[in-house]
């Protein structure tokens, strides 16, 4: 099993359509991130999740509404998403009370058309 | 307001020579900043640290050296090989006020000719 797993790698889907991301963590970690990439932009923070708990909304819109309900599993769903919304998008997690590296899933290639 | 400033899009290198790999940053309160390693349609994989308190990691090929009073870090891989062809990104923290909240840069895509 590798650390961060991500489903699905790829997903396309319309702006009417409802979806969920997922995100797994094996590594014992206790905070989880979603991290949104887009072309030619730097990482941005979307959620962070500390010990189950939501810490962090950095603006984003309610279409992505956030889910952790364990410390191992974050979820994004997804709705009623804009063709700019299209992008990688990347789950994380770090040992907080560590060492602060976060490490990353391999992402989830998002469409919206 | 970008804090994390990576000016130079691509680099290449002969394979054998040194790359060198740039990053600034505008806010002093950061301090702990990293290095993460992409290829194509893989997550970021981390690669290097340091901490404020030092100006000087090395781990292997990889060396990143900091200068906290210009704001600058720089990573440092020799000799480089045609495996660290990659998109490399920098980035910092500031955990006592703004938590593990991580500032990245928009990366630097280093191809390394063999």
């Amino acid at each position: 099993e590798t650390g961060v797993t991500q489903t699905p790698r790829h997903l396309v889907m319309g702006m009417t359509n409802k979806k969920s991301l997922k995100c797994e963590q094996h590594l014992g970690h206790n905070a989880m991130y979603w991290y949104k990439q887009s072309a030619k932009k730097p990482l941005e923070l979307m959620f962070v999740y500390n010990f189950k708990e939501q810490t962090e909304n950095n603006s984003v819109p309610s279409r992505f509404s956030p889910e952790c309900p364990n410390s191992s599993h974050l979820f994004l769903h997804l709705h009623t998403l804009q063709p700019e919304d299209s992008a990688l998008y990347l789950c994380a997690s770090s040992q907080v009370d560590r060492a602060p590296e976060a490490f990353f899933g391999q992402g989830t290639r998002l469409t919206v058309v | 307001d970008q804090q994390v400033k990576q000016n130079s899009p691509s680099l290449s290198v002969q394979e054998g020579r040194i790359s060198i790999l740039n990053c600034d940053y505008t806010n002093s309160m950061f301090d702990y900043f990293l290095w993460y390693k992409k290829y194509p349609a893989e997550g970021p994989t981390f690669l290097i640290s340091i901490s404020s308190i030092k100006d000087k990691n090395e781990d292997g090929r990889f060396t990143v050296f900091l200068n906290k009073s210009a704001k600058h870090l720089s990573l440092h891989i020799v000799p480089s090989q045609p495996g660290d062809s990659a998109v490399y990104f920098c980035a910092a923290s500031d955990p006592l006020n703004t938590g593990n909240q991580f500032y990245f840069g928009t990366g630097t895509s280093l191809t390394v000719i063999p």
